[in-house]
């Protein structure tokens, strides 16, 4: 089976930092993606990994353990537009073929 | 051009109707998916279609049904729907696994058809 787990929901106040954890289990390992998501609105790319270590995108950082199964996704600065659902992504499957199975997702709330 | 565009944007439909959902890129992305998401869930699976072949069908009921007609079109002809099916119907397309190295290949989604079935 294939689990992919994060914190359901997540407040931080704005110019915060705050860590969104994901772990995961899966059949399969082609790289872990972060997407963002609106109320009402298609997920947004925000980052990816393969390898480990950590990437860094002005205020978006992420990083991933392949030997853990983990990643996080790091928010600096906290604006208020960053409330939204954060979704963690593995991409598994094989060279024909892939699928992109997301988290659980974490519904982050920033107040002023 | 980076989008992935969905019509129709809202969908009512009966129990007994038949409808089609359609998606386009123009990307070059071989690789496309159907995701359905129901109010505060992830998106989940349904469909993965590689180089316009069926790779991908994660046991999805039979009255959901898709097809792609060439490299740019991904559709998803829908009957016999229950109230149950009602969520948000997302198409994603990216460049297929035999089309990437390990450079950032993330996959791009469309905005969505909000689908009620009454």
């Amino acid at each position: 089976g294939q689990n992919i787990d994060q914190p359901t929901e997540m407040t931080a106040t704005e110019g915060a930092i705050v860590q969104i954890n994901c772990t995961y289990q899966t059949s399969g390992f082609n790289g872990l993606f972060w997407y963002q998501q609106h109320a009402g609105e298609a997920p947004t790319f925000l980052s990816y990994n393969v390898l480990d270590g950590l990437e860094e995108k002005g205020r978006f950082s992420s990083f991933l353990s392949r030997s853990k199964g983990y990643s996080y996704l790091l928010l600096k600065e906290l604006q208020m537009k960053d409330s939204a659902s954060y979704l963690c992504a593995v991409r598994g499957g094989s060279y024909n073929t892939d699928k992109l199975i997301f988290g659980t997702g974490t519904r982050l709330q920033v107040f002023p | 051009d980076t989008e992935v565009t969905q019509t129709p944007k809202h969908l009512v439909m009966g129990m007994t109707n038949k409808k089609s959902l359609k998606c386009e890129q123009h990307m070059g992305h071989r690789a496309m998916y159907w995701y359905k998401q129901k109010a505060k869930k992830p998106p989940e699976l349904m469909f993965v279609y590689s180089y316009e072949k069926l790779s991908i069908n994660e046991s999805v009921p039979s009255r959901f049904s898709p097809e792609c007609p060439n490299s740019s079109l991904l559709n998803l002809h829908l009957h016999a729907l229950q109230p149950e099916d009602s969520a948000l119907y997302l198409c994603a397309s990216s460049p297929h696994p035999r089309d990437r190295g390990l450079m950032n290949t993330e996959a791009f989604f469309g905005q969505g058809t909000r689908l009620t079935v009454v």
